[in-house]
């Protein structure tokens, strides 16, 4: 089936600077789009959401923008700090109700 | 926010057995779930969905009389997965979905279950 998938493995950061994390998708029917956190040996954490009516999504120092032009997707995280050291997944939900594609996941290590 | 938690968190068994998985969501009704697994280093992958009452829909390449889901009640889905082999070690998460049916809806994880078949 038709996958979502990230180009970079790995984003290294210095505390405080902001994080742009990618994600490109081939599903032009998804119309649901999902970023989660995911810290070792434990599950996803929800972290922020857009639907494809929008562009730009905000929340507490994120911000999820959509490029439907393209199939793109980023999470941007603002003032970066060493907690947000994780693996980042996207996902993706099309017509199939609720069922989500998950993308390869970038590693986030935000140095002190 | 929706809280989900499985158990156990981890499990080891010998090659052949059978391993039990639970997932609850403690705060809310879900009328569906989800079982993913996760590999190291790898991304989540969807194995089926467990619907409320319902037989469970697998993906593509899933053993479903390996991997029996039931889903009995609005808050509790179980996995177990038949006579397990070493290949099967592997990271198993599920999720429930928190809104309204047909409506695309938050999936809420679980913390997951490490499973080690020696």
């Amino acid at each position: 089936g038709e996958s979502v998938g990230l180009h970079l493995p790995t984003l290294s950061v210095q505390e405080g600077d902001n994080s742009i994390i990618n994600c490109a998708y081939s599903n032009s029917a998804s119309d649901y789009f999902i970023w989660y956190k995911q810290e070792s040996g434990k599950g996803p954490q929800f972290i922020i959401d857009i639907r494809s009516n929008m562009d730009k999504r905000q929340g507490q120092r994120v911000t999820v923008l959509l490029n439907k032009t393209v199939k793109h997707l980023s999470l941007q995280i603002a003032a970066t700090q060493p907690g947000d050291s994780a693996v980042y997944f996207c996902a993706e939900s099309g017509t199939s109700y609720g069922k989500l594609t998950f993308g390869q996941g970038t590693i986030l290590t935000v140095h002190p | 926010g929706a809280v989900v938690s499985q158990h156990p968190s981890w499990v080891i068994c010998k090659s052949g057995t059978s391993v039990k998985i639970e997932c609850r969501s403690l705060d809310f009704q879900a009328t569906t779930m989800f079982w993913y697994r996760q590999f190291p280093k790898q991304s989540l992958m969807l194995m089926a969905t467990s619907n409320e009452g319902s037989k469970a829909t697998y993906e593509q390449g899933v053993e479903k009389d390996k991997f029996l889901i039931n889903h009995a009640s609005l808050t509790l889905s179980t996995l177990t997965v038949t006579s397990a082999h070493p290949e099967d070690s592997s990271f198993y998460i599920c999720s429930a979905g928190a809104g309204t049916s047909g409506v695309q809806e938050t999936q809420y994880f679980g913390p997951g279950t490490r499973l080690l078949v020696l």
